[in-house]
């Protein structure tokens, strides 16, 4: 089965500052990878996401992402943070057509002034 | 278009109670699964609903059960709830089956 692994649980950066937020993945067929944001009492909004086609993915709010099957990597971007982007933000992956969709843990992006 | 919707949003039971959680999709979405989310376990799939049929499940006991009715509407019961299936249960509506959108959640607390 698919896992993913988010290197860092807590990631403190100072606005305007770029930042990047890395997961790693495992599966033994292609996935479909994604990334999330999660705002404080709220549900989980689409970043971006990885299907198929060029490997750097560019998501909204600014971020983007690279695909990198040799390394199993799918790490999250951004060069200049607001402090609007303080959030949690998840890694997922899923294989083929089906909803089992695996999280990683999170990570705590707090961006200060 | 109105996005996914989730009720109640917030819910207080007792112990050995059972509770049952309702999800809206987005219009034209087949496909529901519900996730559980908690501080220390992360966010664990649940169960997938598509066309009123089970098509996935996860690693949950029994107790949790969902169903989905013929407008793709999507409930979630869990019965002899423990405190710890204190959560925020989430709902993702998808079309495709990989691009997934959440509701807001419903935050149950057990005492």
């Amino acid at each position: 089965a698919q896992s993913v692994t988010q290197l860092d649980s807590q990631v403190p950066v100072f606005e305007e500052a770029p930042v990047e937020l890395r997961c790693n993945y495992s599966s033994s067929v292609s996935v479909y990878l994604f990334w999330y944001v999660q705002y404080p009492n709220q549900g989980l909004q689409l970043l971006l996401k990885y299907l198929s086609g060029s490997t750097l993915v560019k998501g909204i709010n600014g971020f983007e992402a690279e695909f990198n099957k040799s390394q199993t990597s799918f790490h999250l971007r951004k060069p200049s943070v607001h402090i609007s982007d303080t959030a949690e933000y998840f890694c997922a992956v899923s294989v083929g057509n089906n909803n089992d969709m695996r999280f990683g843990a999170g990570t705590r992006l707090t961006v200060k002034p | 278009k109105a996005g996914v919707t989730q009720t109640p949003r917030y819910l207080i039971k007792t112990r050995g109670q059972q509770v049952t959680l309702s999800c809206s999709p987005i219009s034209g979405h087949r496909s529901v699964s519900w996730y559980q989310q908690t501080p220390g376990q992360g966010l664990q799939f649940l169960f997938e609903y598509f066309s009123e049929t089970q098509r996935n499940k996860g690693n949950f006991p029994g107790r949790f059960s969902g169903r989905q009715f013929s407008n793709s509407r999507s409930e979630m019961n869990v019965s002899t709830l423990e405190l710890g299936d204190s959560a925020l249960y989430l709902c993702a509506s998808s079309f495709q089956g990989w691009e997934q959108y959440f509701g807001p959640g419903t935050r149950l607390t057990v005492t």
